[in-house]
């Protein structure tokens, strides 16, 4: 079935550090979705991308769908304490079979 | 969590017991999921439905059942609870608003079973 490899799994940052974490699918998805949970939450869409080699911004954030589409990045600029939560990847096939799946998590703690 | 709703917010089950969890949204939106989250394994879906009337298995399905009764509701069924489905369970739901996406999740339904 699909998988997707999602890593770093923790990162430990200095406030005001760049972080960067990225996905890999052994399966091609039309689209790629970046997700960011707090604790008792349920997870809230950051950015999605919709087309090979695209780049997006929202914020602080900036993603990236690979050119392979096997593929993607998110980077976060300027880390804050509020950016501490668990991170997801998904891949989606939407208008196809509608199948999300979702990496296994990148947790982000912020050193005072 | 604007727009999806789920039921109950805890639950704890005996071994063998039944329950349904409800998730409903307002918005209109055609796909709806199923995933539960356990620590160190992310979201790992259940079932999802692409639409009304259609339901699919996900990475993850035995054990449950699931219900579209409409565009609204999605259910999810544990006929018989088992330990090893102790887990957060949460809902959501996608639209595709021209090319755009709109997805939202539930806050989650805290299940344990003893």
């Amino acid at each position: 079935g699909q998988q997707l490899n999602q890593s770093p799994q923790s990162m430990f940052i200095q406030e005001g550090e760049d972080v960067s974490m990225n996905c890999t699918s052994s399966s091609i998805f039309n689209t790629w979705l970046w997700y960011k949970q707090e604790p008792g939450e349920g997870p809230v869409l950051l950015i999605a991308l919709y087309k090979a080699g695209e780049l997006t911004s929202n914020g602080r954030l900036t993603a990236q769908f690979g050119i392979t589409r096997k593929d993607s990045f998110l980077n976060i600029s300027a880390s804050i304490p509020s950016d501490v939560g668990i991170y997801f990847c998904a891949g989606l096939h939407m208008n196809r079979d509608d199948k999300i799946i979702f990496g296994k998590g990148t947790r982000l703690h912020i050193l005072p | 969590n604007a727009g999806v709703t789920q039921t109950p917010k805890f639950q704890v089950l005996k071994t063998g017991q039944s329950m349904t969890l409800q998730c409903a949204q307002d918005m209109n939106h055609n796909s709806m999921y199923w995933y539960r989250q356990d620590p160190g394994m992310g979201l790992r879906l259940i079932y999802y439905s692409a639409s009304e009337g259609t339901t699919d298995k996900g990475e993850v399905p035995n054990g449950y059942n699931v219900s579209r009764l409409n565009k609204r509701e999605f259910s999810l069924r544990l006929e018989s609870a088992a330990p090893s489905q102790t887990s957060v369970y949460f809902c959501a739901s996608i639209q595709d608003r021209g090319g755009l996406y709109e997805q939202y999740f539930g806050p989650g339904t805290r299940l344990t079973v003893t």
